[in-house]
């Protein structure tokens, strides 16, 4: 039980490229959603998903996009990568729906992403 | 204003000391409150959450509530080396499960 899987740990762009921030995780949470954790911020969700096929937007959704095809991936994508987008990027889930139970999130360790 | 404010630290007390962490919050929907401790270049784990008012103990660690102050704290009795890390404070409303907000930490580092 791996739990929830990130990669890559590392990774550092141009300005202007495009990557995918890949999360899984094997614990049939319905519940997925992604974060960005900067200095003096905190952790600021991105999007979220309450189940395959179903997304939203957080606090923060521009500049990236997200879908749900299965219940284990939930992908992130940067559209054109931008120095505003260097941050820590976390994945999170949990056994909760839409409606309860998301107290518990389960993160990543972690994908730490600059842009030049 | 941040919905959460969390403050920052740096915060060090020797081992053995009581620590006391605190968030402030505006929005009076929130109804549960979470503790989240993060170590170093690790995502964060759960430590305790509670619903609405009141006080939760679990060990070592109490998590309070004041809903009428917007206020709640984690208290660490013993404090221990192993639990110098970064403790967020997280909250969401009762009616939107999906979006849970959290304050921007504060580094604790428990001094041997």
């Amino acid at each position: 039980n791996a739990g929830v899987t990130q990669t890559p740990k590392f990774q550092v762009l141009k300005t202007g490229q495009s990557m995918t921030l890949q999360c899984a995780q094997d614990m049939n949470h319905e519940y997925m959603s992604w974060y960005r954790q900067d200095p003096g911020m905190g952790l600021r969700l991105i999007h979220y998903s309450v189940g395959a096929g179903i997304t939203d937007q957080g606090e923060v959704p521009n500049g990236y996009n997200v879908s749900r095809s299965t219940t284990e991936d939930f992908p992130l994508r940067l559209l054109s990568a931008a120095p505003s987008q260097t941050s820590v990027y976390f994945c999170a889930s949990s056994f909760g729906t839409g409606e309860t139970g998301n107290e518990k999130l389960f993160f990543g360790s972690g994908t730490q992403l600059s842009v030049l | 204003q941040k919905e959460v404010e969390q403050d920052p630290g740096p915060l060090s007390v020797p081992e053995g000391a009581i620590v006391s962490l605190n968030c402030t919050y505006s929005n009076s929907a929130f109804q549960y409150f979470m503790w989240y401790r993060q170590y170093s270049r690790k995502g964060p784990e759960l430590l305790m959450y509670t619903y609405s008012s009141g006080n939760k103990e679990d060990g070592r660690f109490t998590a309070q509530v004041d809903k009428s102050s917007k206020y709640i704290s984690l208290f660490i009795r013993d404090s221990q080396p192993s639990d110098s890390a970064t403790y967020l404070c997280a909250m969401r409303e009762y009616s939107s499960a999906s979006k849970i907000i959290f304050g921007s930490g504060t580094r604790l580092s428990i001094r041997p």
